[in-house]
């Protein structure tokens, strides 16, 4: 089954504890998004990838890295996480890129206390 | 700068009374324009993608359409399982050949018996 798989679905954490939130696709598709969902703001992009080892910011990249080693895995890494990043967290793959369905994981939602 | 704008904000339907969802945009070079269903605790989930003013494209009770400014999601005779928040994004270009993608907030729908 196509898939986009991320983990964990539910997080609480504390402020400054690095934390990594893992994506995987199973589609072989060359981009890769991460967003963020907050209420009133809709989905907001972080960071994206239009293949391995390339990457790029998105409108909110702030206190966010990525990296892409692999075409299937495109992972969040939150360095020092900040109360301000409490949100619910999609991870979304296409075939080529923006102008293509997007495909999303059934997200991560993160709690920094 | 890109706004896309959805409304209304919630609608409650009795089962069978078709009504439509509106999403106004205003961007430099639309390059499509994508509708997206989520339900609760989920990824979005791709419906549509529009490209040019007058196309229109059908999926099962869903009609969607596209003008200059806005486009609508026409739902006919709903059924309680189209109960679902429904997503509008637009592709736009950004700097060089790169392309945005701007969602609006989301339309969320109640259908009941």
């Amino acid at each position: 089954e196509a898939q986009v798989t991320q983990n964990p679905r539910y997080l609480i954490t504390v402020t400054g504890k690095k934390l990594t939130v893992t994506c995987s696709q199973n589609m072989n598709h060359e981009y890769m998004s991460w967003y963020r969902q907050d209420p009133g703001l809709g989905l907001r992009q972080i960071y994206y990838s239009m293949n391995v080892e390339v990457t790029d910011k998105g409108d909110v990249p702030e206190g966010y890295k990525v990296s892409r080693k692999e075409k299937r895995n495109f992972p969040l890494i939150l360095e020092s996480p900040s109360p301000n990043q409490t949100s619910l967290y999609f991870c979304a793959s296409s075939f080529k890129g923006l102008g293509q369905p997007q495909h999303f994981g059934d997200g991560t939602r993160l709690s920094i206390l | 700068e890109d706004q896309v704008t959805q409304s209304p904000e919630a609608l409650r339907l009795q089962e069978g009374e078709s009504s439509s969802l509106n999403c106004s945009y205003t961007v430099s070079g639309l390059r499509g324009l994508f509708w997206y269903r989520q339900d609760p605790g989920k990824g979005p989930e791709f419906l549509f993608t529009l490209y040019s003013a007058g196309e229109e494209k059908e999926k099962e009770r869903l009609k969607a359409t596209l003008t200059k400014k806005e486009s609508f999601l026409h739902i006919t005779a709903p059924k309680p399982e189209d109960s679902a928040t429904y997503l509008c994004a637009v592709q736009a270009p950004n700097t060089g050949t790169a392309s945005k993608l701007t969602f609006g907030t989301g339309t969320r729908l109640q259908v009941t018996l």
